[in-house]
């Protein structure tokens, strides 16, 4: 399975966009990337996904590189309820396989 | 409207007792999917659910586990004789449509702990 690497930790202020990475050098051409987040004591939760092209919702952006080795979680304004750990996870067939993720703090 | 649902919530049995796991999908959800999380681990896929059969069970861990579901809906993740290193977080999520290309939503799982 394709890897990806994510920093183990990210701070951010209230208010202020979020910016998380994740390198994917050996993802194939028919990977998506996967985000999804996780609270304290919570199961995970969908952020978004995407393929080649860059993503919008109303949680986030999904920015990906052209050459897809590498994309990045927009929050455009964190608040503190997105203290969580986000995972950045690559697959077809929708068997999700978490690392260790990116625990992000916001702080007030 | 209603949200994956899993019971118990939590779960304490000795070691070599039988557990059954239950998850509650949304109403409507042909995939399913069960996972476990060991305390500071990733997650871990079990087995998957589209409508009633299992096309994917390479992630139990072992033949003490087994899964089944009915109706499409409501499945039972049981885990026979239990052992400590079973103890995690079990979570089950569902999807609308076939695997990859649309969003699981999560349960919040069922804490088990084998003493």
């Amino acid at each position: 399975d394709a890897k990806t690497t994510q920093p183990n930790s990210m701070e951010s202020n209230e208010e202020e966009p979020v910016h998380l990475p994740c390198n994917h050098s050996t993802i194939s051409g028919t990977d998506y990337i996967h985000w999804y987040r996780q609270l304290p004591s919570q199961g995970p939760e969908y952020v978004i996904h995407g393929l080649t092209s860059n993503v919008n919702n109303r949680m986030a952006s999904l920015a990906i590189a052209e050459d897809r080795k590498s994309s990045t979680l927009i929050l455009h304004r964190a608040t503190l309820r997105d203290a969580a750990v986000y995972y950045c996870i690559l697959g077809l067939d929708g068997k999700l396989t978490f690392g260790q993720g990116t625990i992000l703090t916001v702080h007030p | 409207g209603a949200g994956v649902s899993q019971s118990p919530s939590n779960k304490v049995t000795e070691k070599g007792k039988d557990v059954e796991l239950r998850c509650d999908p949304i109403s409507g959800h042909t995939a399913l999917y069960w996972y476990r999380q060991s305390l500071g681990q990733g997650l871990e896929f079990l087995i998957y659910f589209q409508g009633n059969s299992a096309p994917d069970k390479s992630g139990l861990p072992s033949d003490r586990f087994s899964a089944e579901r009915t109706g499409g809906s409501v499945s039972t993740l049981t885990i026979q004789r239990t052992q400590q290193e079973d103890s995690a977080v079990y979570l089950c999520a569902s999807s609308p449509r076939d695997r990859g290309y649309y969003e699981q939503y999560f349960g919040p799982g069922t804490r088990l702990t084998v003493t």
